[in-house]
């Protein structure tokens, strides 16, 4: 079965850092460009960042770049998403999913606030 | 402001034919694949459609999509009461270097 697990949420100050990570199994991890999507509360779906299967190409939204960076392990089975310099508005549930969405962990929030 | 626009709400009775619409430009839908999303309250989204008009395996054939231009749709054949749901399209962009998804569209079974 295909199953992705985030982990690694919580509550942050503004200005501190935090680092999601999302365990893949059941799917031959290393095939698959990978996709982080977050939602804010009681908004709408919001892409923030992708990674090419090997590694080399990353893209993320405007409002992230320089301040988030996704990297994975393909030994590991894992993609992260490294979150520096949080504002209050990256205040959302984080899912991770393989490829655009076609499989969605069940998602983790992250709450920045003083 | 999404990129893709999409109407805030749609509305239909059991077995009425519903459409969702998705409009977008030359930068996104006007070259790229169309993705549409389902997300029940409370949970994770899931794919519903995928380049334009695909259905994973599991999605029942009520559901279909298209594309035209620089818009696509959603269609339900005959809505259902568990169809109740947000619905998400989204698409690759070239101009933000990015995926952009719609704002959503809520749909209310009356």
């Amino acid at each position: 079965e295909v199953q992705l697990v985030e982990s690694g949420g919580g509550l942050v100050q503004p200005g501190g850092s935090l680092r999601l990570s999302c365990a893949a199994s059941g799917f031959t991890f290393s095939d698959y460009w990978m996709t982080w999507v977050r939602q804010a509360p009681g908004k709408g779906l919001e892409w923030v960042a992708n990674i090419k299967q090997d590694g080399s190409k990353k893209h993320y939204v405007a409002s992230v770049t320089g301040r988030f960076t996704i990297s994975r392990d393909n030994a590991r089975n894992s993609l992260y998403l490294q979150m520096n310099s949080l504002r209050a508005e990256d205040t959302a549930v984080y899912y991770c999913s393989r490829d655009m969405g076609e499989t969605w962990g069940q998602g983790v929030l992250v709450t920045v606030s003083s | 402001q999404s990129v893709l626009t999409q109407p805030p709400s749609a509305s239909g009775t059991p077995g009425q034919r519903v459409t969702i619409s998705c409009s977008g430009s030359s930068s996104n839908i006007g070259k790229y694949d169309v993705y549409w999303y389902q997300q029940l309250p409370g949970t994770a989204p899931k794919l519903l459609i995928y380049i334009n008009n695909q259905r994973p395996s599991g999605v029942p054939d009520r559901f279909s999509g298209s594309k035209s231009g620089t818009s696509a749709s959603l269609a339900f054949s005959g809505v259902r009461s568990e169809d109740e749901a947000d619905y998400y399209c989204a698409a690759w962009d070239d101009s933000l270097s990015g995926w952009v998804f719609g704002g959503g569209t809520k749909l209310t079974v009356l």
